[in-house]
């Protein structure tokens, strides 16, 4: 069966520092992975998606992510964090599970960023 | 603009009152989901659909029905809710299955005491 880990439950960073938040995911085809962000109060917004192709992706908001197949991973980067980047960060991935096409999300990541 | 709407947003109901929170998406999506998000576990799938007529359970349907009728509407019924389905609730849509890329409504928040 598919899953997703974020390992990180909680991070904290300083405005204006680099962001890495890590995604592992096990999948026995390519799956498509997606970065989805909640902001408090709100739904969730796409960030970015892998589905084929080039490895790096970008997305919304200057982040990016990278697809690693040899280490099952798709973490979110961005080199300069911002203030309003405070948020609760969803690694989901996609694919046949069973045979039911499914989206499977990771328990989420809460990004804190101080002045 | 493109969206998925639901209402209520907020609900606060008792033990058995049955209660029905709409979905609608103006995208003409053909698959529509619902989700509930709780601490520490994420967003896990109740119920979707892959189209007019066509619904299956997800990974924690016990309480909860669905219906689609119209390609545009997919409400969730509780029928008699329990304080176990406290919890906030979203609505998604995808033009298709293959990729799932989901846009979400902005979540109903439901207590139910």
């Amino acid at each position: 069966a598919q899953s997703v880990t974020q390992p990180d439950i909680h991070i904290t960073v300083s405005e204006g520092a680099s962001l890495e938040l890590r995604c592992n995911y096990s999948y026995g085809a390519t799956p498509y992975l997606f970065w989805y962000v909640q902001s408090p109060g709100q739904g969730l917004q796409l960030l970015l998606k892998y589905f084929s192709g080039d490895t790096l992706v970008q997305g919304i908001k200057g982040f990016e992510a990278e697809f690693k197949r040899s280490q099952s991973s798709f973490n979110l980067r961005k080199p300069s964090v911002h203030w309003s980047d405070a948020a609760e960060y969803f690694c989901a991935v996609g694919g046949k599970d069973y045979n039911t096409d499914k989206l499977i999300f990771g328990t989420g990541t809460r990004l804190q960023v101080f002045p | 603009e493109a969206q998925v709407t639901q209402n209520p947003r907020y609900l606060i109901t008792v033990t058995g009152k049955k209660l029905t929170v709409t979905c609608s998406q103006n995208m003409n999506h053909e698959y529509m989901s619902w989700y509930r998000q709780d601490p520490g576990l994420g967003l896990r799938q109740i119920y979707y659909s892959m189209n007019v007529e066509v619904t299956d359970k997800g990974d924690v349907p016990e309480g909860y029905k669905v219906s689609r009728k119209e390609k545009r509407n997919f409400p969730l019924i509780l029928e008699s809710p329990s304080p176990n389905q406290t919890s906030l609730y979203f609505c998604a849509s995808s033009l298709s299955s293959v990729p799932l890329e989901q846009y979400f409504g902005p979540g109903t928040r439901l207590t139910v005491t």
